[in-house]
């Protein structure tokens, strides 16, 4: 079974300023999707970036990037310029390719904290 | 643009009760799954359908059913509701890929329904 860990329960950074949330998967799989989704307190899942197992290169969304390190099973997630509406719970997801219609599964989840 | 739509956005029941939650996908979307968050939990996944047709199933207690209708809207139905049955339920929606790769295996998820359990 596939499982998603995320190893830092609370993060925080000044506004401005860069943060790394890290994620870690363990699979025996090739072809997979990880996703990263922002949970902000209105609880509503939004999402923030996915990677494609088979891109070499990595994503980004603006002030969002990743660093995805398949042969270490890392999917770590980079906010540059981080604002206070930044501030969420963020959840790192893994969806198996193999079929078009994968469920997700979650890891448990890095609260960030934004300081003005 | 579109998104998932939910309702109830609340619903409070007492024990032993039925509830029913809907999901209306995004439009062309043909996949919706259903997830359950618990308090300071990460989402598990509960059943998902493709076509209508159940695709794949998580933890999701024989108490609780599922559907897709015609229109590929869902239904979960839970019975004999239990205490630890409070919890958010989201619906997410979204299109299975082609013959190649596409980029819309992406799940779009709905502001969810929060249940109370009584």
């Amino acid at each position: 079974a596939q499982t998603v860990t995320q190893s830092q329960p609370e993060m925080s950074v000044q506004e401005a300023e860069t943060v790394t949330l890290s994620c870690t998967y363990d699979t025996s799989e090739s072809d997979y999707y990880l996703f990263w989704y922002k949970q902000p307190p209105s609880r509503q899942m939004i999402l923030v970036i996915r990677q494609e197992a088979y891109k070499q290169q990595n994503a980004t969304e603006n002030r969002f990037s990743v660093n995805f390190q398949k042969a270490a099973k890392s999917f770590s997630l980079k906010i540059s310029d981080s604002q206070l509406g930044d501030a969420a719970m963020y959840f790192c997801a893994y969806g198996f390719g193999g079929t078009s219609y994968g469920k997700l599964t979650f890891g448990q989840g890095t609260i960030l904290t934004v300081h003005p | 643009a579109a998104g998932v739509i939910q309702s109830p956005r609340h619903l409070i029941k007492e024990k032993r009760e039925t509830a029913t939650l809907k999901c209306y996908p995004i439009p062309r979307h043909d996949t919706v799954y259903w997830y359950q968050q618990g308090p300071g939990q990460d989402p598990q996944f509960l059943i998902s359908f493709y076509e209508k047709m159940q695709s794949d199933k998580g933890s999701i207690p024989d108490r609780f059913s599922a559907q897709q209708f015609s229109d590929y809207h869902s239904e979960l139905n839970m019975s004999s509701l239990e205490l630890g049955d409070s919890a958010l339920y989201f619906c997410a929606s979204s299109q299975a890929p082609g013959g190649g790769r596409t980029s819309t295996d992406t799940q779009y998820f709905g502001p969810g329904t929060r249940l109370t359990v009584l």
